[in-house]
């Protein structure tokens, strides 16, 4: 079956280091997402792309890059963590197709940065 | 003004209880809306979209005001696996450049009680 996976599921860091949060879609879905979120903040989008070397930013983009060499990933990187980057992480795409909006969502990313 | 608005709750319902949710939204220019359902510590999943002319699926029933921006699910016969988070989701103007990204209200949890 088609599916999302992100990993690492859970992640401890220290402030300063780069961390990079996986995301991998078998849907061959153009649009994959990435979201944080926190309490009292609901789901804010980071970044999103709708296709191959297609980036953009979202709402909270500051300190977070993504790149996006083929369909079936999107990688999230925190280039220099912070304390405010503990969050959880969702990763999520969608079809692309405009009869088609779900967007499906993976289970999640724990990061705490100490 | 937040872009999705959602009584937080929470809201505690004995078995057997219809609730009711209520969502706002600001952008008039929105097209597709959605309530999505969040178990705890897991990743959102669609519940269901919501039509204009209001639709149903089982036990829930989603309404659309497009005049008020206003949107509503209606659960009847709450069963203890009813509990969760339930989230409003609206989508871009299509042709737009927020087309295709979902913004989320903050969600209103229900505990259903035997």
């Amino acid at each position: 079956d088609a599916e999302i996976t992100q990993s690492p599921r859970h992640k401890i860091t220290e402030t300063g280091r780069q961390v990079t949060l996986a995301c991998h879609q078998t849907w061959n879905h153009n649009n994959m997402f990435w979201y944080r979120q926190d309490l009292g903040h609901g789901l804010r989008l980071i970044h999103y792309s709708y296709g191959v070397q297609d980036t953009n930013k979202g709402e909270v983009s500051d300190g977070y890059s993504v790149s996006r060499s083929n369909t079936e990933d999107l990688p999230l990187t925190l280039e220099s963590a912070a304390s405010s980057q503990t969050s959880v992480y969702f990763c999520a795409s969608s079809s692309g197709d405009r009869r088609q909006e779900t967007q499906y969502f993976g289970p999640g990313t724990r990061l705490l940065v100490l | 003004r937040k872009e999705v608005e959602q009584d937080p709750g929470p809201f505690n319902v004995p078995e057997g209880a219809t609730v009711a949710f209520n969502c706002t939204y600001s952008n008039s220019a929105s097209q597709s809306f959605f309530w999505y359902r969040q178990d705890c510590r897991k990743e959102p999943k669609l519940l269901m979209s919501v039509y204009s002319s209001g639709n149903e699926d089982g036990r829930f029933t989603a309404q659309l005001n497009r005049a008020s921006q206003y949107i509503s699910l209606l659960i009847r016969d709450s069963k203890l696996s009813d509990s969760a988070t339930y989230l409003c989701v609206v989508n871009g103007q299509a042709g737009g450049t927020s087309y295709g990204k979902l913004t989320f209200g903050q969600g209103t949890i229900l505990t259903v009680h035997p």
